[in-house]
């Protein structure tokens, strides 16, 4: 039972530098999700994407770039990474019929910008 | 706005001991609510969750949450903790507009240590 899947685990990136965090699921969810956690900040909402082809941001998008590439991948791409995007990112998932569906989640996916 | 506030960042219990985890929603509306919990190094997990109906809620892991409207709270209890229940553990609510799939939005967290 795989739920949700992020790669990579664990990123090191230097300030400037590009790279996209990799989600799939497996449950045949309409709507996936970007969140990240940060220390005494709880988790909060990147962007999202209610079904294929649609996305929208969230509370933070900025210095973010999404992709619904079908409907089981959601990427989070960061195209010139700053410290300040230092955090652990998650991705989650929802049937999306309407909003009183269980979030699912993934493991997260720790980046370090130096 | 809406929102969601845990008051207590860190509670400290013992083991055996009864918990409960506060948390306040601030919505115009009927707000839905859940309680996750993420152990560490782990996604979050789902532990219950209040749409309607009965306000006091069972959930996983021996936990149950009560509902009161007058008060705007969802608080999180459990009759008797055990060292595995050590975590951290989110509130969060969203409101329901009749579709969309808008993402939860989450209170900052309590921080669950557990003493023998």
């Amino acid at each position: 039972n795989a739920g949700v899947t992020q790669t990579p685990k664990f990123q090191v990136l230097k300030t400037g530098q590009s790279m996209t965090l990799q989600c799939a699921q497996d449950m045949n969810h309409n709507s996936m999700y970007w969140y990240r956690q940060d220390p005494g900040m709880g988790l909060r909402l990147i962007y999202y994407s209610a079904s294929e082809g649609t996305t929208d941001k969230g509370e933070v998008p900025n210095g973010y770039n999404v992709s619904r590439l079908n409907k089981r991948e959601f990427s989070l791409r960061l195209e010139s990474a700053a410290p300040s995007q230092t955090s652990v990112y998650f991705c989650a998932s929802r049937t999306g019929i309407t909003n009183t569906g269980e979030l699912f989640f993934g493991e997260g996916s720790r980046l370090t910008v130096l | 706005a809406q929102s969601v506030t845990q008051p207590d960042i860190h509670i400290t219990v013992s083991e055996g001991a009864s918990l409960e985890l506060r948390c306040n929603y601030s919505y115009g509306a009927t707000p839905y609510l859940f309680w996750y919990v993420q152990s560490p190094g782990q996604g979050l997990q789902l532990l219950l969750k209040y749409f309607s109906g009965d306000t006091l809620v069972q959930g996983i892991k021996g936990f149950e949450a009560e509902f009161k409207r007058s008060q705007s709270s969802f608080n999180l209890r459990k009759p008797s903790v055990h060292w595995s229940d050590a975590a951290e553990y989110f509130c969060a609510a969203t409101f329901y507009s009749g579709g969309g799939a808008d993402g939860l939005t989450f209170g900052k967290g309590t921080h669950l240590i557990i003493q023998p």
